[in-house]
C-alpha cells in the first residue's frame, strides 16, 4: 500500500477566496483520484488524473498530477459555502489508498 | 438508477456483539469493496470480493472480521465480539471492473460500540 499524504489538514477561508490543497507521496502512482465527502456520506468522485503533468478544470476547481506521478493539487476559485467538505486523494490499484484528507470550510 | 446502498446507516452495538453491516451494489455492478474510516484517519481498505468470491481480504482484521458477497442478495461485512476499537464508519463501493477510479461508494454504515 502506497502512502498519501496531505495538505493542510484543515483550511478555513472566505468565501470568494482562493484555496489549494496538496497530496504528496514518495511513490509514483499510476492514476490519482480526488474526491469529496460530506458529513455522514460516502465519498464522491470529482476527477481522476493519469498523465504526468495533466491538468484537469472541473468548473471552478482545477486538478494537477506532477510530472513525476508523485504528487497532485487541487485549486479551488473563488470558493463558494457549497465546497465546504473532505477532500480525499486516493490512488494505488483497486484497492484505493486515501489519504487523510483536508478539510475545506468556506464561510459566507 | 440506485447508487450503492447500505443499511443500516447507524448501528449500536455492545461489546461482545455482533454487528453485520449490509451493502447492495449499484445494478450491475459484481466487484464490492468495504473501506472502513477512523476518526480523524482516511479510508483503509479491507476487502475486495466478486460474486461468491473474496479476491482479496488483505485489509482485514485476521480475527472477529468476515465477508460475503453471495449469488443473490446484498455483501454482508460480519464483525463477531465488537469491541470499542471497531467504533468507525465503515463503506462499501462497487464497480462494474476492478479499476480504481470506476468505484462508487455508498453512504456508510457508523457503527458505534459501547
Amino acid at each position: 500500500t502506497q502512502l498519501l499524504e496531505q495538505s493542510p489538514q484543515f483550511l478555513s477561508i472566505q468565501e470568494g477566496e482562493n484555496l489549494t490543497v496538496y497530496c504528496n507521496s514518495s511513490s509514483v502512482f499510476s492514476s490519482l483520484q480526488w474526491y469529496r465527502q460530506e458529513p455522514g456520506e460516502g465519498p464522491v468522485l470529482l476527477v481522476t488524473v493519469v498523465t504526468g503533468g495533466e491538468v484537469k478544470k472541473l468548473k471552478r476547481l482545477t486538478f494537477q498530477f506532477g510530472d513525476a506521478r508523485k504528487d497532485s493539487s487541487l485549486h479551488i476559485t473563488a470558493a463558494q459555502p457549497g465546497d465546504t467538505g473532505l477532500y480525499l486523494c486516493a490512488g494505488d490499484d483497486y484497492k484505493l489508498s486515501f489519504g487523510a484528507g483536508t478539510t475545506v470550510t468556506v464561510r459566507a | 438508477n440506485a447508487g450503492v446502498m447500505q443499511n443500516p446507516r447507524h448501528l449500536v452495538r455492545r461489546r461482545g456483539q455482533e454487528a453485520r453491516l449490509r451493502c447492495s451494489p449499484v445494478k450491475g455492478h459484481s466487484h464490492v469493496y468495504w473501506y472502513r474510516q477512523l476518526p480523524e484517519e482516511g479510508l483503509k481498505f479491507m476487502v475486495y470480493l466478486q460474486k461468491e468470491n473474496i479476491i482479496d481480504e488483505s485489509g482485514m482484521p485476521k480475527e472477529r472480521f468476515s465477508a460475503e458477497f453471495p449469488k443473490e442478495g446484498p455483501s454482508i461485512l460480519r464483525i463477531q465480539q465488537v469491541v470499542r476499537g471497531d467504533s468507525a464508519a465503515y463503506f462499501c463501493a462497487s464497480s462494474p471492473d476492478p479499476l480504481p477510479d470506476t468505484q462508487y461508494f455508498g453512504p456508510g454504515t457508523r457503527l458505534t460500540v459501547l
